[in-house]
């Protein structure tokens, strides 16, 4: 079966780095995607990897690995503003995405 | 630049009445078009998604249907709502080319089902 995993929730403090991780088992595989959610809003993109290695923007970064199934999100200068979900989401040889539920990031002063 | 639309952004609505959201995307042609259920503490539901007029293709078997009047325009409907399909319900388009998918999601909309 297909299957996106990631932590409920993290909690990290403003000024810090925070590393989400994401697992990912997908019928063959076009990307893997990582999308922004604060609460009550619709999904916004961050970023997307096809290839192994680390795509850098600005203050996000995010790693892929394809031989692991394993991702993660890097966001570095944690401000208040970034407490929001963050969904990973695989590709399938269909160029279906699969969700993971979400991670919760709550940022405290 | 493109946008998408979609409303109403919150319902409540008796079990058994119907159900109606509409989306339409501006400054695309022949976008897919997607509905998306997202639950509380689950990961985003694929309901249907459409790559041309009239055709629609449902994920997960339900009280739900979608129709594509136009090139533009999306609709969910329902017939008989279940106390079930409360959710947030998200409609989201990408471009034809699969190279990279990303979606473009609209403001949402929250229905409550009592």
């Amino acid at each position: 079966g297909q299957n996106i995993d990631q932590p409920t929730e993290m909690t990290a403090t403003e000024g810090a780095i925070v590393q989400i991780n994401c697992t990912y088992q997908t019928s063959g595989f076009n990307g893997l995607f990582w999308y922004q959610q604060h609460a009550g809003e619709a999904p916004t993109f961050l970023s997307y990897n096809v290839l192994d290695g680390l795509e850098e923007k600005g203050r996000f970064s995010s790693f892929l690995s394809r031989s692991k199934g394993y991702s993660y999100l890097l966001l570095k200068e944690l401000q208040m503003k970034d407490s929001a979900s963050y969904l990973c989401a695989g590709m399938d040889s269909n160029y279906q995405l699969i969700w993971g539920a979400g991670t919760k990031l709550i940022i405290k002063p | 630049s493109q946008t998408i639309h979609q409303w109403p952004a919150t319902l409540v609505q008796p079990v058994g009445s119907p159900l109606s959201l509409e989306c339409t995307v501006e400054g695309t042609s022949n976008p897919n078009l997607y509905w998306y259920r997202q639950a509380a503490g689950r990961g985003l539901q694929l309901l249907f998604y459409s790559v041309g007029i009239g055709q629609i293709s449902s994920e997960v078997p339900q009280n739900l249907s979608a129709s594509r009047p136009q090139d533009r325009q999306f609709i969910l409907s329902s017939k008989k709502l279940l106390l079930s399909d409360s959710g947030f319900y998200l409609c989201a388009w990408s471009t034809g080319t699969s190279d990279t998918g990303e979606l473009f999601f609209g403001e949402g909309s929250r229905l409550t089902v009592l």
